[in-house]
């Protein structure tokens, strides 16, 4: 069965400095999507970054983007430049063909003035 | 459009008594997902349908749970009798079969008491 890891339950970074969350998952398949999802307080859950798992290429979303280590399943995320917008519950998640989304147990990550 | 539609966005409700949450997808969105989300446990897939047709129902915690899609723009999960372990935050996300980013609700915050 896949599953999602996210070892740091929480963590904090001062604004405009660079932070990275790491992820690892498990799977058998070669064919799958990765997704970095971001819950502020609102309880919306926003899309943040998409990596797809054939793509060497690692994604980038402006200020955000990942490390995708396809031998070592790990899937970290980079905030550069971190703004207080940033603080929020940040979920990894794996997904394979068209089928349910796993996510991790989130890192809740506070950006500081 | 205005996104997925969760209501209410709050319930609160007395042990044993039926609670009823609701979904409106996206127009156009064929999977539907219901999710709950708690500390212990994270994000959940409770069950997901296709087509209005439920897929995979085996993350429903048991028979007090049930969920229905009569069409296409709206889906309902049921609780009956509802009992205090089952307060969580449930989410529905919906997307379409030909990309892999769901769009999720606000979230309905249940809290049996």
């Amino acid at each position: 069965a896949q599953t999602v890891t996210q070892s740091q339950p929480e963590m904090s970074v001062q604004e405009a400095e660079t932070v990275t969350l790491s992820c690892t998952y498990d799977t058998s398949e070669s064919n799958y999507y990765l997704f970095w999802y971001k819950q502020p307080p609102s309880r919306q859950m926003i899309l943040v970054i998409r990596q797809e798992a054939y793509k060497q290429q690692n994604a980038t979303e402006n200020r955000f983007s990942v490390n995708f280590q396809k031998a070592a399943k790990s899937f970290s995320l980079k905030i550069s430049d971190s703004q207080l917008g940033d603080t929020a519950m940040y979920f990894c998640a794996f997904m394979q063909g068209t089928y349910k989304y796993i996510f991790g147990t989130g890192t809740r990550l506070k950006v500081l003035a | 459009d205005a996104g997925v539609i969760q209501s209410p966005r709050h319930e609160v409700t007395e042990m044993g008594q039926e609670v009823t949450l609701r979904c409106k997808p996206i127009s156009g969105h064929d999977y539907l997902f219901w999710y709950r989300q708690t500390m212990m446990r994270g994000l959940e897939l409770l069950i997901y349908f296709n087509n209005n047709v439920p897929i995979d129902d085996s993350g429903m915690p048991e028979d007090r749970f049930s969920a229905k899609m009569p069409n296409a723009s709206f889906s309902t999960l049921k609780i009956q009798p509802s009992e205090p372990r089952d307060s969580a935050v449930y989410f529905c996300a919906s997307r379409t079969g030909g990309h892999t980013e769901a769009f999720f609700g606000q979230g309905t915050r249940l809290t049996v008491v």
